[in-house]
């Protein structure tokens, strides 16, 4: 079957850095997205990576490894407007969107 | 900026009833999903659309069916609410079908049945 982990809760500290772990095992490959979804709202795009190694965008780094079924989201000094759930999700080889539970992200001041 | 809006942010439903779950999104998208949210699970698919009038089942589509008469809405039903169903209603949109694109998704409802 079709599968993806990630952390279901992590907590750090304002300024601090953090990485969200996502694992996949699926039928092919054709992409991996991040989302950003405070509570109560609509998940929000963060990066999509297709091929290996990180993308960075401002605060925020996403790092695949497609060898290893691996990504990473990298969080910079971390603000309390960072509290939510990331959501990691694949695309499959028949293009079939794959969803992960998501990580809460709770930081502490 | 792509907006998905849906018609109602809380619902309250009794057993039974007919539910209309309405989506409407301002940016041309060729394609439109409907996914219901619920604690501990990844996003689950119902039904997509890649297009007027087409319709594909996705991961649980038992219980629910989808009309998208117009390019820029697509409507979820339930045809006979049960308490099961109780959940957040997301309804997303992207611009093409291999879904390698961005999802937009609306505010969601939440969806209580009784």
């Amino acid at each position: 079957g079709q599968n993806i982990d990630q952390p279901t809760e992590m907590t750090a500290t304002e300024g601090a850095i953090v990485q969200i772990n996502c694992t996949y095992q699926t039928s092919g490959f054709n992409g991996l997205f991040w989302y950003q979804q405070h509570a109560g709202e609509a998940p929000t795009f963060l990066s999509y990576n297709v091929l290996d190694g990180l993308e960075e965008k401002g605060r925020f780094s996403s790092f695949l490894s497609r060898s290893k079924g691996y990504s990473y989201l990298l969080l910079k000094e971390l603000q309390m407007k960072d509290s939510a759930s990331y959501l990691c999700a694949v695309t499959d080889s028949n293009y079939q969107l794959i969803w992960g539970a998501g990580t809460k992200l709770i930081i502490k001041p | 900026d792509v907006k998905v809006t849906q018609s109602s942010r809380y619902l309250v439903k009794r057993t039974g009833e007919k539910v209309f779950l309405e989506c409407v999104q301002d940016m041309d998208h060729e394609n439109m999903f409907w996914y219901r949210q619920d604690p501990g699970l990844g996003l689950r698919l119902i039904y997509f659309s890649y297009d007027v009038k087409m319709k594909e089942k996705g991961d649980i589509p038992e219980g629910y069916s989808v009309s998208r008469e117009k390019k820029e809405r697509f409507s979820l039903i339930l045809e006979s609410a049960s308490t099961n169903q109780t959940s957040m209603y997301l309804c997303a949109s992207s611009p093409s079908g291999t879904n390698t694109d961005t999802q937009y998704f609306g505010p969601g409802t939440r969806l209580t049945v009784l």
